[in-house]
């Protein structure tokens, strides 16, 4: 099965409207975090947005939320007011546990979904 | 502030040769994963290196191997390379328990022909 599934491989949104991304996940694991990066056509993976497994609120990061529903294993991500800069692939990914000591573990990633922001 | 650093930043290789990525991470950071990124896909993990030691390796044959030195840079070596190791190769950084994310880089871009 796989542990990131990201269902839309492509999404348009006009300027200003808001977006959903969506994400699904799986794991036996009772802590975990979820993320989400932006790659744009440089290649850069650029860090939007975290959720922990225990975090009681859904997180927000300025114009990006997430929401989060554990009994479903979804984490999308909302854009709102988006901007011809969000033109980019999105990818959501996956920490299972952690370590307590160094950098953590590694993240799986879904197959992204290309967002395109039109005028 | 630096980000992470990656090098080369392209590489056009033939099929059974050696190929060396260096990776050099964010300023404080002392943990360096290393991800495979073909056309179309997501990221997969190939290793993780802390401490100068192999922590965590992804599903990938032995020819891919790395290193990582006294101050948290690393290498990725991919030897006898196979046209299906032609991807992007992206070098993250991170330190502590990385509650807000991993530091990527801009990634190697490989060929192999």
């Amino acid at each position: 099965a796989q542990k990131i599934t990201q269902t839309q491989p492509g999404m348009f949104v006009q300027e200003k409207e808001a977006v959903t991304l969506d994400c699904t996940y799986d794991t036996s694991d009772p802590s975990y975090g979820l993320f989400w990066y932006k790659q744009p056509s440089s290649g850069e993976m650029i860090f939007l947005i975290y959720q922990g497994s225990y975090d009681q609120q859904n997180a927000t990061e300025g114009r990006y939320s997430l929401n989060f529903q554990k009994a479903r294993k979804s984490a999308n991500l909302v854009i709102s007011a988006s901007q011809l800069g969000d033109s980019a692939m999105y990818f959501c990914a996956m920490r299972e546990g952690y370590i307590l000591t160094g950098g953590g573990n590694k993240l799986t990633f879904g197959t992204g979904t290309q967002l395109k922001v039109e005028l | 502030d630096a980000g992470v650093t990656q090098s080369p930043t392209h590489l056009i290789k033939t099929r059974g040769q050696q190929v060396t990525l260096r990776c050099s991470p964010k300023s404080g950071h002392d943990t360096v994963s290393w991800y495979q990124q073909a056309l179309g896909q997501g990221p997969q993990f190939i290793f993780q290196y802390y401490e100068e030691e192999e922590r965590q390796r992804g599903n990938f044959p032995d020819r891919f191997s790395g290193h990582q030195f006294p101050n948290y840079s690393s290498e990725l070596n991919v030897n006898a390379l196979l046209l299906g190791d032609s991807a992007l190769y992206l070098c993250a950084s991170s330190f502590g328990q990385p509650r807000y994310g991993y530091t990527f880089g801009s990634g190697t871009r490989l060929t192999v022909v």
